[in-house]
Formats: C-alpha cells, sequence, structure tokens
C-alpha cells in the first residue's frame, strides 16, 4: 500500500482561475502537514503547513486538512504562470519519518 | 544567512568508485534527512538523523551510507553497491522531527 496517493497530473488551469491540488496519506499517526512547491531543477521550497482539521489560508493559498478522511488538498487562487511548479505534499510519518507524495505538476496558461 | 549548503552541485561517479555529497547546516537544527528524486518522481527517503551520533535508514538505504559526527554536518556516501545512482539528491533539516524540512540546494550525481 502507497503512503500516499496523489495526482500527478499535469493539471491545467487559465491564469486568473482557481488550481485545486489533492492528496491522500496512509498513516493515521500523522499529525503534521505541508505543501512545497518545486520549479524544475530546483530544491522544493515550503508554501504552508497546517496541523489541525479544517482550513488555514495564507494569501492566495488555503491548505485544507480531513482527518478523518486523510486527506489534504490545497488551493491557489488568482493563479499566475508564475505559480507553474510541481507541488508535493508532505507530512511527518511514523518513527519520524517524513514523507513526500510524489508531485502534482500544475501548468498555469496565460 | 543561516542555510543549508550542498557541495558539490554536480558531480560525476566512475563505475566502482565511492562518492561523498556533502550537507552542511547553520540553523541549529537537530533532525536532518537525505532524499533522492529521479526525474518526474517525487523524494525518496534514504537515511535520517534525529540527533548527533545518531541515523536510522529511510526506505532506500542499500547502497548508501551516512555520518552524523557533528550536528552541522550530515555527509552522505553513495557506494558502488548502488548500482543506479544517477538521481537529484537532496539534503534537508528540521528544528525537530516531522516539523518542516527546509532544503538545501541540491547534488546532481551522474554516472560516466
Amino acid at each position: 500500500q502507497k503512503e500516499v496517493e496523489q495526482n500527478s497530473g499535469p493539471l491545467s488551469v487559465p491564469e486568473g482561475a482557481i488550481a485545486s491540488l489533492n492528496c491522500t496519506y496512509s498513516d493515521r499517526g500523522s499529525q503534521s502537514f505541508f505543501w512545497y512547491r518545486q520549479y524544475s531543477g530546483k530544491s522544493p521550497e515550503l508554501i504552508m503547513s497546517i496541523y489541525s482539521n479544517g482550513d488555514k489560508e495564507d494569501g492566495r493559498f488555503t491548505a485544507q486538512l480531513n482527518k478523518a478522511s486523510q486527506y489534504v488538498s490545497l488551493l491557489i487562487r488568482d493563479s499566475q504562470p508564475s505559480d507553474s511548479a510541481t507541488y508535493l505534499c508532505a507530512w511527518g510519518g511514523s518513527f519520524n519519518k517524513f514523507y513526500f507524495g510524489s508531485g502534482t505538476k500544475l501548468n498555469v496558461k496565460p | 544567512d543561516g542555510g543549508i549548503t550542498q557541495s558539490p552541485k554536480y558531480l560525476f561517479r566512475k563505475e566502482g568508485q565511492n562518492v561523498t555529497l556533502s550537507c552542511e547546516q547553520n540553523l541549529n537544527h537537530d533532525a536532518m534527512y537525505w532524499y533522492r528524486q529521479d526525474p518526474g518522481q517525487g523524494l525518496r527517503l534514504i537515511y535520517y538523523s534525529q540527533i548527533v551520533n545518531d541515523f536510522q535508514k529511510g526506505d532506500i538505504a542499500e547502497g548508501y551510507s551516512v555520518s552524523r559526527e557533528k550536528k552541522e554536518s550530515f555527509p552522505l556516501t553513495v557506494t558502488s553497491a548502488q548500482k543506479n545512482p544517477t538521481a537529484f539528491y537532496l539534503c534537508a533539516s528540521s528544528i525537530q522531527a516531522n516539523e518542516k524540512l527546509f532544503f538545501g540546494s541540491g547534488t546532481q550525481l551522474s554516472v560516466l
């Protein structure tokens, strides 16, 4: 059983639209969840962290967590071409391991 | 400036050779991690360390070795036993286990 399921995409949205990225995880003991953005050839950079059920907003980004459904999502409002990148969900799992999903490639069309 | 420094940026390995990738952090973080990323793939955990002189295998530790003699340093050796080493290697640290990771700029390893 895979630890995480993340749609690899690519996900294409027009400029100004809302992009919705989703991730499901298998470790019920996980308490901390993160979204990273990675441009091609670069290292991942942290966008959002979320620790409790519900929504967390930061600028154009909103992270949503539902621990009962083992589901975490990221919404990007007013998508810009500069948002085109691969988005990785991540979480702290059992035995202090830190897991990453395979990433969803987002393409924002001008 | 605080951060994580990985070197070299590019590295070439000859068959049968061991190579060592450097990772240094001045963030005073306890936990450090090594990940491997293949083209178009996510990050796979090689090794991680929560404190000095202690480290644990990740999901793909075979063919790799690490040491954690100092809090600031967590070098990764890719041994000759790793038959498919070509990948982008990322070092990361966090203030404690299961907290957000900060990444170095990565090392691209290729086989000659």
